[in-house]
């Protein structure tokens, strides 16, 4: 069964507007959660978050975690045609374990 | 991410035939990881590497062989390809040496574009 779920599986937004991806994880012993950016290759990384309520920010792109619930967010403001991409959120199912993805959300931002 | 090599970055082959896919690294990591990535089924992993005597199966490891040959180098195989093993595969790489949750970052190569005929 999916143990990371990510939500919306794609979404379409125009320039200019503000849009809020969503991962829910299961996991017994959580350590850190991770977001990356798939371009047209490789996935890129974008932040790990391990504490709840800290917000991680990076320009127009945060994220924050909330342990209790089990999931996190990622926010994109003022989103560019650059912002399109697949966002994969990942987890770590153990200490020693590698990390399980979710599907991915695919943004398409147009102008 | 040019720290992680993949070579091809592009194959055609036909059934039955054996391919190697290559991954190697200039990033000094320990870990190292092979996913395959399909539409709409994300990434998921086909087998790992913690060290160069440790290879663990991953959740598709079926139809997989992998060679850890040195530190820097990881290689998986298909020994007879078939249809639904086209696909996009990376090798990614992580960190032991990092502190706490930071050894879980994996950095990823270019991929390596297969399809089997």
């Amino acid at each position: 069964e999916d143990k990371v779920v990510q939500s919306p599986l794609s979404l379409v937004v125009h320039e200019g507007d503000t849009v809020t991806l969503n991962c829910s994880y299961e996991v017994t012993n959580f350590r850190s959660l991770l977001w990356y950016k798939q371009e047209k290759k490789a996935p890129t990384f974008l932040f790990m978050l391990t504490s709840s309520g800290i917000e991680k920010k990076s320009g127009r792109l945060s994220s924050i975690l909330d342990k209790k619930e089990l999931f996190s967010i990622l926010n994109i403001t003022a989103t560019q045609t650059g912002d399109s991409a697949v966002y994969l959120c990942a987890v770590p199912f153990s200490g020693n374990t590698p990390l399980v993805f979710g599907k991915g959300t695919r943004l398409s931002v147009i102008a | 991410d040019a720290d992680v090599t993949q070579t091809p970055r592009n194959r055609i082959t036909k059934t039955g035939k054996r391919i190697m896919l290559e991954c190697s690294q200039t990033k000094g990591h320990d870990r190292m990881y092979w996913y395959r990535q399909d539409p709409g089924l994300g990434l998921r992993l086909i087998y790992y590497s913690f060290d160069v005597k440790d290879i663990n199966k991953g959740e598709i490891s079926d139809g997989y062989s992998v060679s850890r040959q040195a530190q820097a180098k990881f290689s998986l195989s298909l020994e007879s390809a078939i249809p639904n093993q086209t696909a996009l595969y990376f090798c990614a790489t992580s960190d032991l040496k990092n502190s706490a949750g930071a050894k879980n970052i994996q950095y990823f190569g270019a991929g390596t574009r297969l399809s089997v005929l």
